[in-house]
């Protein structure tokens, strides 16, 4: 069966500083691959997507970037952190239309 | 592109009671649409999905229907118990099922 892990589970980054969010998915080949942000109490807002390696689509101008080095593996990256920042950050896989979500990392920009 | 709107956007039932959450979308093209409910502090699930040739399914004590000539779904939980309180959210497929474009989400409190 399919898993998809992502860590760290929590970070706590000054403002300013850099930051590496990574995804792996085992049990599969080839899926979609996605990150979202969840800020509190609130919705769902996709910030980057990839169908294959080297592919990535930004949904959202802001001072992220994703690469994807390998078919299971997704990174989010930021070279200077903003308090707005701070949020829920999922990665979810996909193959055809089903989406499951990865257990998130929770960063507080301070 | 793509637009979900979901309503409403917190409903409270009484424990045994029937909820109803309602969402509609704008892109015709759309085939698939999730729904997926998120615990306090977790990951969302998905719980109950349906495509675009099929007009209601069920799953024991949620259902969900699809009218596309409305462009509109809705996910229906019978006897509700605590344990159903929750986020719900709905969403629909975008770019050749590539993406999925979420509503709002629902908070759903279940009182007992």
């Amino acid at each position: 069966s399919q898993t998809i892990h992502q860590w760290p589970a929590t970070l706590v980054q000054p403002v300013g500083s850099p930051l590496s969010l990574e995804c792996t998915v085992e049990g599969t080949s080839n899926p979609n691959l996605y990150w979202y942000r969840q800020a509190a109490g609130r919705g769902l807002q996709l910030l980057f997507y990839s169908v294959g390696i080297g592919q990535i689509s930004s949904e959202v101008p802001q001072n992220l970037s994703a690469s994807r080095p390998q078919d299971r593996q997704f990174i989010l990256s930021s070279k200077k952190l903003l308090l707005s920042d701070s949020g829920f950050y999922l990665c979810a896989w996909a193959l055809a239309y089903e989406q499951y979500f990865g257990p998130g990392t929770r960063l507080t920009v301070t | 592109g793509e637009n979900v709107e979901q309503h409403p956007s917190t409903l409270s039932v009484q424990e045994g009671d029937s909820a109803v959450i309602k969402c509609t979308y704008s892109d015709s093209a759309s085939n698939y649409f999730p729904w997926y409910k998120q615990e306090l502090g977790k990951r969302p699930q998905l719980i109950i999905d349906i495509r675009s040739n099929v007009g209601e399914k069920k799953d024991q004590r949620i259902a969900v229907t699809l009218n596309k000539t409305a462009k509109h779904f809705s996910l229906h939980i019978t006897e509700t118990q605590p344990e159903d309180s929750a986020v719900y959210f709905c969403a629909a497929d975008t770019e050749y099922g590539n993406k999925l474009v979420f509503g709002a989400g629902t908070i759903l409190r279940v009182k007992s």
